[in-house]
């Protein structure tokens, strides 16, 4: 069975930083490229950020370029994001899910930026 | 980046009518390898979205025939035939044809 698990979520203040975790399990993870898409509280899908499976590829919503980093450790089978300079429009339940087909997706991780 | 336009913004149906949501696309999503790679999830309140149609218009495993996906290039269409209490939620297309992938922005299905 295929999981995602999103962790590394919580409150954190203005300008702070924080890395988000997303461990998969149940598919060879270094097969398939991720993405991390958020939604803040009331609204749409947005999505965050890409990496192909061997980190070649890497792209970024422009809301989040310069800020955020996304990678992955394909030996531990984990995906993370980076978060740096955080705002409060940063705040978001933010998702990890498989690329191309978005047919998996983790339960996500909670991000509260506040002061 | 490509743009998903999501029409109408919120449906109403009542239980058993039979509604479509459409998705239009700024650009062709046709890949050069042939396939055309527009999704459609559903996400229940409070739940993570779920893929109900992908490549158009496979049906994803566990999805009842009641949804179906059509279209090409530029203009798809999710219809679901016989609307259920189950299938209250938010619908996105979703595109992964050009990078970077790109959501539509939301069709919200209420009971009337």
């Amino acid at each position: 069975e295929v999981q995602l698990v999103e962790s590394g979520g919580g409150l954190v203040q203005p300008g702070r930083s924080l890395k988000l975790s997303c461990v998969a399990s149940g598919f060879t993870f270094s097969n398939y490229g991720m993405n991390w898409i958020r939604q803040a509280p009331g609204k749409g899908l947005e999505w965050v950020a890409y990496i192909s499976s061997g980190s070649s590829y890497i792209y970024y919503a422009e809301t989040v370029k310069g800020r955020f980093t996304i990678s992955r450790d394909n030996a531990k089978n984990t995906l993370y994001l980076q978060m740096t300079s955080l705002r409060s429009e940063d705040t978001a339940l933010y998702y990890c899910a498989r690329h191309p087909l978005f047919a998996y997706w983790g339960q996500g991780t909670l991000v509260t930026v506040s002061s | 980046d490509v743009v998903l336009t999501q029409t109408p913004p919120t449906l109403s149906a009542t239980i058993g009518q039979s509604v479509s949501i459409s998705c239009r696309s700024s650009q062709s999503l046709l890949h050069s390898n042939g396939n055309t790679y527009l999704n459609w999830l559903l996400q229940r309140p409070g739940q993570p979205p779920q893929l109900l149609i992908y490549l158009v218009s496979r049906l994803e495993s566990g999805v009842p025939n009641r949804f179906s996906g059509s279209g090409s290039g530029t203009d798809f269409t999710l219809k679901i035939s016989g609307v259920e209490a189950e299938d209250l939620g938010v619908y996105y297309c979703v595109q992964s044809t050009h990078a970077p992938p790109t959501f539509g922005g939301g069709t919200k299905l209420e009971l009337k």
